[in-house]
């Protein structure tokens, strides 16, 4: 089993759609948590962190439930430009230092 | 501008030619990573080095060796490529591990190809 797991997609969805990803992780030792974007070819760019309250940023908000192990991201009225993978990524323990990424979910906004 | 560069941006190159991937940061920071990006393999931590002179082992560190003499370099070296060395490479820095911010500043990556 993959320490960090993401369904694949792809999600194709129209614009103004609303999308949610989730990501499992499997180490209960886990202490930071965040959602970066990728664009084809390019490096990833954090998106935002996730905070166990649940953290919101525009059309984007992110949940963590720590006793099932899961992170989630909602992104409301899609846009075009919402167009990405979009990669869950995971600490394996204090400082941060090692890093687990998800394999990533592809999503597809059409018009 | 504050910025993560990588060289070479593309290479292709032959079995057990020794090579390095430069990594150099700008925001002084403490800490940097490099990755290996596979096909549903997702990103995967090779070497992280906390500071000058402090580095450890990622998750796959076998066929790579590092090194940090300044702060703002962490080159990459790949003794005695092999094909399946073959993926893409990003470089990361983060002032000091994403258990503190959270974000990993990337370099745009470096495309090797092991024939």
């Amino acid at each position: 089993r993959k320490e960090v797991e993401q369904d694949p997609g792809p999600f194709n969805v129209p614009e103004g759609a609303t999308v949610a990803f989730n990501c499992t992780y499997s180490n209960s030792a886990s202490q930071s948590f965040f959602w970066y974007r990728q664009d084809c070819r390019k490096e990833p760019k954090l998106l935002m962190s996730v905070y166990s309250s649940g953290n919101e940023d525009g059309r984007f908000t992110a949940q963590l439930n720590r006793a099932s192990q899961y992170i989630s991201l909602l992104i409301r009225d899609s846009k075009l430009s919402d167009s990405a993978t979009y990669l869950c990524v995971v600490n394996k323990g204090t400082g941060g230092f090692k890093t687990i990424f998800g394999a990533g979910t592809r999503l597809f906004v059409k018009a | 501008e504050a910025q993560v560069t990588q060289n070479p941006r593309y290479l292709i190159t032959v079995t057990g030619k020794k090579l390095t991937v430069t990594c150099s940061q700008n925001m002084n920071h403490e800490y940097m990573s490099w990755y290996r990006q596979d096909p549903g393999l997702g990103l995967r931590q090779i070497y992280y080095s906390m500071n000058v002179e402090v580095t450890d082992k990622g998750d796959v560190p076998e066929g790579y060796k590092v090194s940090r003499k300044e702060k703002r370099n962490f080159p990459l070296i790949l003794e005695s490529p092999s094909p399946n060395q073959t993926s893409l490479y990003f470089c990361a820095s983060s002032f000091r591990g994403t258990g503190d911010t959270g974000e990993l500043f990337f370099g745009e990556g470096s495309r090797l190809t092991v024939l």
